[in-house]
């Protein structure tokens, strides 16, 4: 049981190269989210999706996309890399809320846009 | 979402109890109160969570107000390994979505 796997762990790109993080979880969790940490700052939410082909927005979609054609993967795309997208990208799954289920965390990808 | 409010930051001394504090005055009445944590650069960390009792488990204990407007996360014996930064999110239990703020860094000093 491997949980939340992200790859790749470190990344450093061109302006304008576009480029997929990827993010896989074993646990057969339903609902799964994709988050930004800038430097000295708080995770905010991108995209999330609840489903295998249902997806919607987060606080900062914006030169983001998403798919989700599985439950075990949540692919994060970005279409065309700027300099302010330079940060620490996170992924999260859990089982659908309800309950009260704890989130389970990958280790990060560090992107840097130059 | 309801919002949380933290102080951004304490101290602790090693083998104390830290007490930290979050209030959630617009809290929900179908809303939880989550707790998590995150060392250095990793990936956040479940830490508890509670409805409206309190709750403890073999990390922390959780005391919510009666009222719901507030909560604080207790850790009995703090250690230099829970220096970190402390999170109180409160969650939907329909969406299911953890809204993030600044947390409160923890800084437990030998």
């Amino acid at each position: 049981n491997a949980g939340v796997t992200q790859t790749p762990k470190f990344q450093v790109l061109k302006t304008g190269q576009s480029m997929t993080l990827q993010c896989a979880q074993d646990m057969n969790h339903e609902y799964m989210s994709w988050y930004r940490q800038d430097p000295g700052m708080g995770l905010r939410l991108i995209h999330y999706s609840v489903g295998a082909g249902i997806t919607d927005q987060g606080e900062v979609p914006n030169g983001y996309n998403v798919s989700r054609s599985t439950t075990e993967d949540f692919p994060l795309r970005l279409l065309s890399a700027a300099p302010s997208q330079t940060s620490v990208y996170f992924c999260a799954s859990s089982s659908l809320p309800g309950g009260g289920t704890e989130a389970f965390f990958g280790q990060g990808t560090r992107l840097t846009v130059v | 979402d309801a919002k949380t409010t933290q102080p951004p930051s304490m101290d602790c001394a090693e083998g104390r109890a830290a007490n930290l504090p979050c209030n959630h005055s617009t809290i929900s009445g179908n809303e939880y109160v989550y707790w998590y944590r995150q060392i250095h650069s990793q990936g956040p960390q479940y830490i508890i969570h509670g409805l409206k009792n309190n709750e403890t488990n073999e990390m922390a204990s959780l005391i919510i107000t009666e009222d719901r407007k507030s909560s604080t996360l207790i850790l009995p014996h703090a250690t230099l390994r829970d220096t970190a930064v402390y999170y109180c999110i409160v969650v939907s239990s329909n969406t299911g979505k953890l809204i993030f703020g600044q947390g409160t860094t923890l800084q437990v000093k030998p």
